[in-house]
């Protein structure tokens, strides 16, 4: 399978713990960009990266959250000391290099559930 | 302010019917312009887009949409709906120049019925 693959797909976790939801983007695809669906909401921007950089992340909440997309393996997203608002749908999309930023492809996403 | 609107957050038709799905946006610059759907539990699967040149787009799954500047919108349509249609449709806009984040609307449930 060539497209975005995320995991995990559900992820539960307690107040107060840590979530990290990974993402590989689509085979010659080198710019990640992270969304999160809130109940009843369209997709939101987070972040963009790109390998080893943050391009924009005026998106990501000022605390708690980061996102990295390292020269090795997948882009990570961590939520740290998650709550119960941190409860959503995380999708992660990839395109291809420069003049194509815009044509995104997005992976099944990681759903969280903060108990 | 920017933003992109979907008027109608459930539409119900009969399948073989004819279906479309509005959307509007208010950018002032020129948009890059998106259908994506959306089946329960999955991931957005790229329907078609609008980057220039004709302004009727066809895409995948006998889907297509028409860019009317005019009225700053990209309406998508479908002439004969098909019971594995429905799911949750999603118009987004980029904007040039303002980043690589896509503007998604609240989106569009649209359920067929036999």
């Amino acid at each position: 399978n060539a497209g975005v693959m995320q995991n995990p797909r559900h992820l539960v976790r307690r107040r107060g713990q840590e979530a990290r939801l990974r993402c590989s983007p689509m085979k010659g695809h080198s710019h990640v960009y992270w969304y999160r669906q809130l109940p009843e909401e369209g997709l939101k921007f987070m972040v963009y990266l790109q390998k080893e950089n943050i391009i924009d992340e005026s998106g990501m909440p000022k605390e708690r959250f980061s996102a990295e997309f390292p020269k090795e393996g997948p882009s990570i997203l961590r939520i740290q000391q998650v709550v119960r608002g941190d409860s959503a749908a995380y999708f992660c999309a990839s395109s291809q290099t420069s003049g194509y930023e815009y044509e995104q492809y997005f992976g099944p996403g990681t759903r969280l559930t903060v108990t | 302010a920017q933003s992109v609107t979907q008027p109608d957050i459930h539409i119900t038709v009969s399948e073989g019917a004819s279906l479309e799905l509005r959307c509007n946006y208010s950018y002032g610059a020129t948009p890059y312009l998106f259908w994506y759907v959306q089946s329960p539990g999955q991931g957005l699967q790229l329907l078609l887009k609008y980057f220039s040149g004709d302004t009727l787009v066809q895409g995948i799954k006998g889907f297509e949409a028409e860019f009317k500047r005019s009225q700053s919108s990209f309406n998508l349509r479908k002439p004969s709906v098909h019971w594995s249609d429905a799911a949750e449709y999603f118009c987004a806009v980029g904007v040039r120049n303002s980043g690589y984040a896509l503007n998604f609307g609240k989106g569009t449930s649209l359920l067929v019925t036999p």
